[in-house]
């Protein structure tokens, strides 16, 4: 029924913790999209689930990013030994087979200490 | 990398005037989105034009794509204090997958 809802809203963690972020997608939409947006930026292309498998992960900037939808719904990105880089809105999308439209959450914001 | 560069950065207008806004892009596109975004935080979906359309219309909303120059306006017309926010351009390279976005453009209304 609701939107794409994202937890936490907020996160603030020490430099080198492990974080979860969960993304929630519109009940039925079989595509998932995770982006990053620092400030003052457009968002960044992290990974794209089709399903429950990862069709496109080109956008993850290194291997402390991982991401999983086991099920093919909800889906978690994982980011192990937190830099402070890391910090910015991490939003999450989904859509339908039938538009490309893409549908976003409320995003995260992660800060990094 | 950003694919998309949006003009201007910064616009300021009275309320009941147009805003326009560009985007230009480097590489194919599929279709081109439109977003709006409040305070940081989600986007809000637009309009979406396909590569063989040359303009939308929705409501306030028009947006033109020129595929030879590589480049789309989104104009609103009768602008509302409402409409205060930032707006960005998005390609989608495929029908679907992931979307490059430009740096956007942050619109206040003055009432």
């Amino acid at each position: 029924g609701a939107g794409v809802s994202q937890t936490p809203s907020n996160k603030v963690t020490e430099k080198g913790k492990y974080v979860e972020l969960r993304c929630d997608p519109i009940s039925g939409h079989t595509a998932l999209y995770w982006y990053r947006q620092s400030l003052g930026q457009g968002p960044e292309f992290l990974i794209y689930f089709q399903g429950t498998g990862a069709a496109d992960d080109s956008g993850l900037p290194n291997d402390r990013f991982f991401a999983v939808r086991p099920e093919g719904s909800v889906s978690t990105l994982k980011i192990q030994r937190t830099e402070r880089g890391d910090s910015a809105v991490y939003l999450c999308a989904s859509s339908s087979q039938r538009s490309e439209t893409q549908y976003f959450g409320p995003g995260t914001r992660l800060l990094v200490l | 990398s950003q694919q998309g560069e949006e003009d201007p950065q910064a616009l300021s207008i009275q309320e009941g005037e147009n805003a326009t806004m560009n985007c230009s892009y480097k590489t194919s596109i599929n279709n081109l989105q439109w977003y709006r975004q409040n305070s940081g935080r989600g986007l809000v979906h637009l309009i979406l034009i396909r590569s063989n359309e040359r303009e939308k219309h929705s409501g306030r909303l028009r947006v033109t794509l020129d595929t030879s120059k590589k480049s789309s306006s989104l104009l609103i017309t009768a602008s509302r204090a409402a409409d205060t926010a930032s707006y960005f351009c998005a390609m989608g390279g495929t029908s679907y997958g992931k979307l490059t976005f430009g740096q956007g453009t942050i619109l206040t209304v003055h009432p």
